[in-house]
């Protein structure tokens, strides 16, 4: 079993729907948890961070983590077809910018105009 | 100019030829590392290097080695590929000094196949 767990999709929804994405793990050790944004024929990039339990909203996106349930999850509002890209998750137990982040598979989201 | 450049971004070689992937950074990183995406399983660590003098392995590091030539210098080579090496390579960077939000930075990858 993966260390994370993350549903590949793809996910396909109209404009203007709400869209969540999830990821599951089983390290308790895990602290630090990203999301990462990655377009088609790009490197990812960091959309966001979060550290311990509870929510982080950065315009249109939430990030939630429940550590008690080992569950993270990204919500976008009012989705756009810009946010047509791969989404993974990645989480680590050590502080700073270490890099060694374990994750997910990655889901991909495609949303139609 | 993109600030984690990779070379070369598509490279086709034959079952036991060497190939070098380089990277280069202009962020004034000194944390670097090498990572491969392979379809369905995300991506995994192969090496890291904290600084030029500090190089480690990652999750899958058996068939490469690296070398930090400088600061800003970070390469990977296969020293002699092999078809289940065929996949798509990032090379990241991140500071020490940032706020520890975990963020990397990454290169546009490399592509490599492996026949």
């Amino acid at each position: 079993q993966k260390e994370v767990e993350q549903d590949p999709g793809p996910l396909s929804v109209p404009e203007g729907a709400i869209v969540s994405l999830n990821c599951t793990y089983s390290n308790s050790a895990f602290q630090y948890f990203m999301w990462y944004r990655q377009y088609s024929r790009k490197g990812p990039e960091l959309l966001m961070y979060t550290y311990s339990s509870g929510n982080k909203e950065d315009g249109r996106f939430t990030a939630q983590v429940d550590k008690s349930s080992k569950y993270i999850s990204l919500f976008i509002r009012d989705s756009q077809p810009s946010d047509s890209a791969t989404y993974l998750c990645a989480m680590t137990p050590y502080s700073g910018n270490t890099g060694k982040l374990i994750f997910g598979q990655g889901t991909t989201l495609q949303v139609k105009p | 100019d993109a600030d984690v450049t990779q070379t070369p971004r598509n490279r086709i070689t034959k079952t036991g030829k060497r190939i070098m992937l380089e990277c280069s950074q202009t962020k004034g990183h000194d944390r670097m590392y090498w990572y491969r995406q392979d379809p369905g399983l995300g991506l995994q660590l192969i090496y890291y290097s904290f600084d030029v003098k500090d190089i480690n392995k990652g999750e899958i590091s058996d068939g490469y080695s690296v070398s930090r030539q400088a600061q800003a210098k970070f390469s990977l080579s296969l020293e002699s590929a092999i078809p289940n090496q065929t996949a798509l390579y990032f090379c990241a960077s991140a500071s020490s000094g940032g706020r520890g939000t975990g963020e990397l930075f990454f290169g546009e990858g490399s592509r490599l196949t492996v026949l």
